[in-house]
């Protein structure tokens, strides 16, 4: 069973810090992708990575894409109180079957 | 714009009845999945189909079924609900390159109790 493991589980942090989440499984994946889930709502796409060492940027949030396509991370800059909300990554083998998902790291920013 | 249509929003079942939990996308995405997310647990995959006629089993496919006989439709039947089917679910699609999947869309959810 493919296992993607996100780290931290919660973070709660001021306004106008810096953070990073991170997302590592055994498994090699053809694309990761990065959602950000808010309550009673589905998850939004925020990115989508298919190359090794891909580096992504959206504004103040970057993502990365490991060398050997096994993990991911995502730092955000300056961190606002609208980045609340529960970041969520995702894995897909070739073909995109079957596309698992982290358990997610909820995110708290206090202003 | 509608993308991802779940229907209904909110549903409680007394054990042992069944329902189906309807989910229509108008993107003309080949993949559709259905997911349940439970707290603490991230979304496990129920069921996928790569398109129209064609499903596969995921993580959790226990108690639920699927059918794809559109490219726009995929609804999730419950056979006979269960307690520990209470849970949120989405159902998500997405445009493939046959290679990599680009993302979902998902739906607004369906959350169910069953008692």
């Amino acid at each position: 069973t493919q296992l993607l493991e996100q780290s931290p589980q919660f973070l709660s942090i001021q306004e106008g810090e810096n953070l990073t989440v991170y997302c590592n499984s055994s498994s090699v994946f053809s694309s990761l992708q990065w959602y950000r889930q808010e309550p009673g709502e589905g998850p939004v796409l925020l990115v989508t990575v298919v190359t090794g060492g891909e580096v992504k940027k959206l504004k103040r949030l970057t993502f990365q894409f490991g060398d050997a396509r096994k993990d991911s991370s995502l730092h955000i800059t300056a961190a606002q109180p609208g980045d609340t909300g529960l970041y969520l990554c995702a894995g897909a083998k070739t073909g995109g079957f079957k596309t698992i998902f982290g358990a997610g790291t909820r995110l708290f920013v206090k202003a | 714009n509608a993308g991802v249509t779940q229907t209904p929003k909110f549903q409680v079942l007394k054990t042992g009845q069944s329902m189906t939990l309807q989910c229509a996308q108008d993107m003309n995405h080949e993949y559709m999945s259905w997911y349940r997310q439970d707290p603490g647990m991230g979304l496990r995959l129920i069921h996928y189909s790569v398109g129209a006629g064609i499903t596969d089993q995921g993580e959790v496919p226990n108690g639920y079924n699927v059918s794809r006989s559109t490219t726009e439709d995929f609804p999730l039947r419950l056979l006979s609900a269960a307690p520990s089917q209470t849970s949120v679910y989405f159902c998500a699609s997405s445009y493939s390159s046959g290679v990599n999947n680009y993302g979902y869309t998902f739906g607004s959810g369906t959350r169910l109790t069953v008692v």
